[in-house]
């Protein structure tokens, strides 16, 4: 079945840094992906839309300066998490589908610590 | 916006049968979604349904009734690995335009199976 991969799974950065985070599907294109944040023992919420091509589309109350998100080709979308401070440590989760009607599916997930 | 509702907490049996119920109220409906996702994680596709009746994967079920906005899933013969959260979501299409649906997750039922 498809497959979407994330990269880093576990990342540390100090406060102030900024962390990229790739999303690829490896065996289906997909003009859209979508990011999500969990926090511990809470559920996912979905940050942004990430759109092949144009600009990623952001939830309310999601900064678009702190969280880059370029989606230059049709298998990897990234998201970049700018000045990274303590309150961004979370899981962040990327997914993605072949079409709008079908199964979504999530990358492994990356951790972010912010020391 | 969308409003997901499932139980907190379940505790079951091993060998069991457990449904964790779920409700929501949405327009736009574009299908729903349930996942399975232990801690530190993420999480994994379990069932999809998008049209009124039960469909059945092996060990686990899922019902949905459009009308009623309530789908249910279904464990039957628990086992201790089935211990983890079980996450309801649901797609919504765009209201405006022609963007893409989006998921929402509910809050997600932590299920604790004993022996």
């Amino acid at each position: 079945g498809a497959v979407v991969s994330q990269h880093p799974s576990r990342v540390i950065c100090k406060s102030g840094t900024s962390v990229k985070i790739e999303c690829r599907s490896l065996d289906f294109q997909a003009t859209t992906m979508f990011w999500y944040r969990q926090f511990p023992k809470q559920s996912l919420m979905l940050m942004a839309t990430s759109n092949e091509g144009s600009k990623a589309t952001y939830e309310q109350g999601v900064e678009k300066d702190k969280f880059l998100i370029n989606h230059a080709s049709l298998t990897l979308s990234t998201l970049t998490v700018t000045s990274a401070h303590p309150e961004d440590s979370s899981f962040y989760i990327c997914s993605a589908g072949e079409d709008d009607a079908g199964e979504l599916f999530f990358g492994e997930g990356s951790r972010l610590t912010v020391l | 916006g969308q409003n997901i509702d499932q139980p907190t907490e379940m505790t079951a049996t091993e060998g069991a049968i457990v449904q964790i119920n779920c409700t929501y109220q949405t327009s736009g409906f574009n299908g729903l979604f349930w996942y399975q996702q232990h801690a530190g994680e993420a999480p994994t596709f379990l069932s999809y349904n998008v049209l009124d009746g039960l469909e059945e994967k092996g060990r686990f079920s899922s019902f949905l009734s459009r009308s009623k906005g309530y789908s249910y899933l279904l464990l039957k013969e628990l086992q201790m690995k089935d211990s983890a959260s079980y996450l309801c979501a649901v797609r919504v299409r765009p209201s405006i335009g022609s963007g893409y649906s989006t998921l929402t997750f509910g809050k997600g039922t932590m299920l604790l199976v004993s022996p």
